[in-house]
């Protein structure tokens, strides 16, 4: 069984434009979670989707957003980039949202996004 | 709000001896408690989790936790390190609410073994 696919792998931008991250989950699972990982920062929880609704949201801007299709593949956009933006972004996926039932998240290796 | 601190980003230890890597959490009541690595360029596994019953959770690769509630601690150790034990190390948390649901991750603790 294929694993958690991310693309891009890598991603270059200049501040101002927008970027789009694609996250395909393991086949049948139907969560899909976003961090975005920064040294110091650790992980911080960007959204969950479950069912192509959003089930949860951190602390990000409007900027940052995501969407799920019927297909539980999941991307999310960042709009106006600023240097501070430059991180890995994670993608994970369980077959049902990890906090019904505490199974573990299947992560993906990410995107790693530099702003420049 | 839940919160994780991981006492010491960096950890180095010798080949063969003891790994302690600190995690302490913050909660109003008795949370779930995770444990996942990430190796170079790679996303996250998960090592180990505390849910409920026994305090002592084994993990893979030998890793253990022990949950103790009066210390709001949730402390990873191997008895004996191996090179490929080299990583970085998250302690996460989540609230047992329904709708409180999301992983709080700590910022990790990279984990250096000396030959």
């Amino acid at each position: 069984k294929a694993g958690v696919t991310q693309t891009p792998r890598y991603l270059i931008k200049t501040r101002g434009q927008q970027v789009t991250l694609s996250c395909s989950p393991i086949s049948g699972h139907r969560s899909v979670s976003w961090y975005q990982q920064t040294p110091g920062q650790g992980l911080q929880f960007l959204f969950e989707y479950f069912s192509e609704t959003q089930r949860n949201k951190g602390n990000f801007p409007g900027r940052f957003s995501g969407r799920q299709f019927s297909n539980s593949r999941s991307e999310m956009n960042v709009s106006t980039l600023e240097l501070g933006d430059s991180a890995l972004y994670l993608c994970a996926s369980s077959l049902v949202p990890g906090g019904l039932t505490n199974e573990k998240l299947f992560f993906g290796s990410g995107t790693q996004l530099s702003v420049l | 709000a839940q919160s994780v601190t991981q006492l010491g980003s960096h950890v180095s230890v010798s080949e063969g001896a003891l790994v302690l890597l600190r995690c302490n959490y913050s909660s109003s009541v008795p949370p779930y408690l995770f444990w996942y690595v990430q190796y170079p360029n790679q996303g996250l596994q998960l090592l180990l989790k505390y849910t409920t019953g026994a305090t002592l959770v084994k993990g893979i690769n030998g890793f253990e936790a022990e949950f103790k509630k009066s210390e709001t601690s949730f402390h990873l150790t191997k008895p004996s390190a191996h090179m490929s034990d080299a990583a970085e190390y998250f302690c996460a948390v989540r609230g047992p609410n329904f709708g409180n649901e999301k992983l709080t991750f700590g910022t990790g603790t990279r984990l250096t073994i000396i030959p």
